[in-house]
């Protein structure tokens, strides 16, 4: 079974602060690395995604690091906001053309005024 | 409105009876997928299907069942609900940007 793991389990970060989400995989079937976000209540939402193509994509506060050889990538959230509090899943795809995707167990970020 | 509905949004059945949970795209996406989200395991894929009258097993499938007899469809049916089942499930389907996920049912087994 394929596994992504993903740590830290919570995290709390002030106002203001870096949040920084690992993940690591065994294996894929598809080069593309996304992050959901997730608010209570609600669904899973893409929030960015990459291709190992680059080591690094950035969208707005919003930073995907990859490191290909050591099979990690990484979510900085830069400028952290109240309104980041969610729960975070990284997560890659397997089954290859079902493109099945295979979540981490998520990471529920507290940003604290 | 565009996108992907489940309903109903919560539940509360009975242990042994069977409950079926809908959820239905606009898009036409051929692939559609259930997970089941818990604390402590994330989300976890249940049955997944790749076109109508085409579905899959995933990872945690004992208990369920899944048809699908129109692309725009895909209901989850329980068919003898556990209290292990108890859970929020989400339908998903999967287009050129990516996942797109429902709202999610909120189902307990008492």
């Amino acid at each position: 079974q394929q596994q992504v793991k993903q740590s830290p389990q919570s995290l709390i970060v002030q106002k203001g602060g870096i949040s920084i989400i690992n993940c690591a995989y065994e294996n894929t079937a598809f080069d593309y690395f996304p992050w959901y976000q997730q608010f209570p209540g609600k669904g899973p939402a893409l929030l960015i995604a990459i291709r190992p193509d680059v080591s690094e994509k950035k969208e707005g506060r919003f930073t995907i690091s990859f490191n290909k050889s050591a099979k990690q990538f990484s979510l900085h959230i830069m400028d952290s906001q109240p309104g980041d509090s969610a729960t975070y899943f990284c997560a890659t795809y397997s089954g290859a053309g079902s493109y099945q995707l295979t979540f981490g167990k998520g990471t529920k970020l507290s940003v604290i005024p | 409105d565009a996108g992907i509905t489940q309903s109903p949004r919560y539940k509360i059945t009975e242990t042994g009876r069977q409950v079926t949970l809908m959820c239905h795209q606009t898009w036409s996406h051929s692939y559609m997928f259930w997970y089941r989200q818990d604390l402590g395991h994330g989300l976890r894929l249940i049955y997944y299907s790749a076109a109508a009258d085409i579905t899959d097993k995933g990872e945690v499938p004992d208990g369920y069942v899944v048809s699908r007899s129109k692309t725009e469809n895909f209901p989850l049916t329980l068919e003898s609900a556990t209290r292990s089942q108890t859970s929020v499930y989400f339908c998903a389907s999967r287009g050129d940007y990516g996942y797109t996920f429902g709202s999610g049912t909120r189902l307990t087994v008492v």
